[in-house]
């Protein structure tokens, strides 16, 4: 079946320093994977996305990066900051339909 | 330009109950999907709604139904509350030949 999930529930960061959240997922015909944070009493909001044609991808701040042969997910915060602690979801839409598929999460705390 | 926005923003219902939830997608947006999260979890896929018709559903029993208006704006329904009912409901709304979704800021159901 389908199922994506996380390796850490908790991940602490020293403010300043590049955070890395990992993720694996089990389908391999999943062809879109999405990054969302989640800030408390907040709804998900999108970070990047990346499609399976595509090994990395940047957005302002964050890389993601794909390794399809172990199904493995990655997102890179650069210069990590207070304003970017939250629960980071990684998200399959494989279907290419409104079914996203999420993970449990990753807490991402900034140590001062 | 507004974004997703969900009414209300809390709401306690009791066991048995019927409860309404409501949906404005973000402007332009035509596709709405529903999504439940409970406590310390990722969102579950409810259903979707394009062109006033539920396109697609996730594991969810009959219990949980919805309504897209012609405006897109959507409602969902939840009939004979069960305690487990209670989560963060999640609106997502797109644009159908688009991928990303947009999420609002959730409505919280507590069920007693």
């Amino acid at each position: 079946g389908e199922s994506v999930g996380l390796h850490l529930p908790t991940l602490s960061v020293q403010e300043g320093d590049n955070s890395i959240i990992n993720c694996a997922y089990s389908n391999s015909a999943s062809d879109y994977f999405i990054w969302y944070k989640q800030e408390s009493g907040k709804g998900p909001q999108f970070i990047i996305d990346i499609r399976s044609n595509m090994d990395k991808r940047q957005g302002q701040r964050v890389t993601v990066l794909l390794n399809k042969t172990v199904k493995h997910l990655s997102l890179q915060i650069a210069a990590t900051q207070p304003g970017d602690s939250a629960v980071y979801f990684c998200a399959e839409n494989g279907n290419r339909d409104d079914k996203i598929i999420f993970g449990k999460g990753t807490r991402l705390h900034i140590l001062p | 330009d507004a974004g997703v926005t969900q009414s209300p923003t809390h709401l306690i219902k009791t066991r048995g109950q019927q409860v309404t939830l409501r949906c404005s997608p973000k402007s332009g947006h035509d596709t709405v999907s529903w999504y439940q999260q409970a406590l310390g979890q990722g969102p579950q896929f409810i259903f979707q709604y394009y062109e006033e018709e539920e396109r697609q559903r996730g594991n969810f029993p009959d219990r949980f139904s919805g309504h897209q208006f012609p405006n897109y704006s959507s409602e969902l329904n939840v009939n004979a509350l069960l305690l487990g009912d209670s989560a963060l409901y999640l609106c997502a709304s797109r644009l159908q030949v688009t991928d990303t979704q947009y999420f609002g800021p959730g409505t919280r159901l507590t069920v007693l």
